[in-house]
């Protein structure tokens, strides 16, 4: 494909309600990763997928956020009972695994910017 | 834990200025070392990178020498255009196996070229 796709681009929450946001990655990319970006900041890791499954959750803040990649391809990263402080740009990012050990880079599509009001 | 602390901005140049982002880290092992650019209304995209001590990162005029000894990969350009105005953010990623691992960012520096 062209590029890492999320959607929606925005998205508005009420206090409560529960979201879905989507990731594309880019075809054959193995690795997924989503960040969460605030305001002002760096993105933060939140979750790691390698296929289909998630080797690393440590940075899903609290029990309300779930991702999934169940086919090894497209994600979805939920958050349930949205709160204010979830209020941030989510990131998702793919990359192809290296095969020599060395760093891989990682492709990041253009965000959902989430606001709950 | 492993981080980053990245020179805060904003940073604002005329144009043809020498520009220095200063960029360092902590970390166990031997990570390898970015820098991103967000430019206005785009997504992150990788704009150099150095996987071991001393490896040189460059691209679009911009270099970055990983420091190993001075825990630095301090970002510079001779000569900044208005083009190069953005958001730049220095990221460390593990080095394991045939994995990068997450990505941990800096907080990013604007920066902001005037014709």
């Amino acid at each position: 494909g062209a590029g890492v796709s999320q959607s929606p681009r925005y998205k508005v929450a009420k206090r409560g309600q529960d979201v879905a946001l989507r990731c594309d990655p880019i075809s054959g990319h193995v690795s997924l990763f989503w960040y969460q970006q605030a305001l002002g900041q760096g993105p933060e890791f939140l979750t790691y997928f390698q296929n289909e499954a998630q080797l690393d959750k440590s940075g899903l803040p609290s029990d309300r956020f779930f991702a999934e990649r169940p086919e090894g391809s497209v994600s979805t990263l939920k958050i349930q009972r949205t709160q204010q402080e979830d209020s941030a740009v989510y990131l998702c990012a793919s990359s192809l695994e290296g095969t020599s050990g060395g760093a891989g880079e990682q492709y990041f599509g253009p965000g959902t910017r989430l606001t709950v009001t | 834990g492993n981080s980053v602390t990245q020179m805060e901005g904003p940073v604002t140049l005329s144009e043809e200025a020498f520009l220095t982002i200063n960029c360092t880290y902590t970390a166990t092992g031997y990570p390898s070392l970015f820098w991103y650019v967000q430019y206005p209304g785009e997504g992150l995209q990788l704009l150099l990178k150095a996987t071991k001590a001393d490896d040189k990162g460059s691209n679009k005029g911009f270099e970055a020498t990983y420091r190993k000894e001075t825990t630095s990969f301090h970002l510079e350009k001779g000569s900044v255009q208005v083009s190069d105005s953005a958001v730049y953010f220095c990221a460390l990623g593990k080095n394991y196996g045939g994995s990068q691992g997450n990505l941990i960012f800096g907080k990013g520096t604007k920066l902001s070229v005037k014709p």
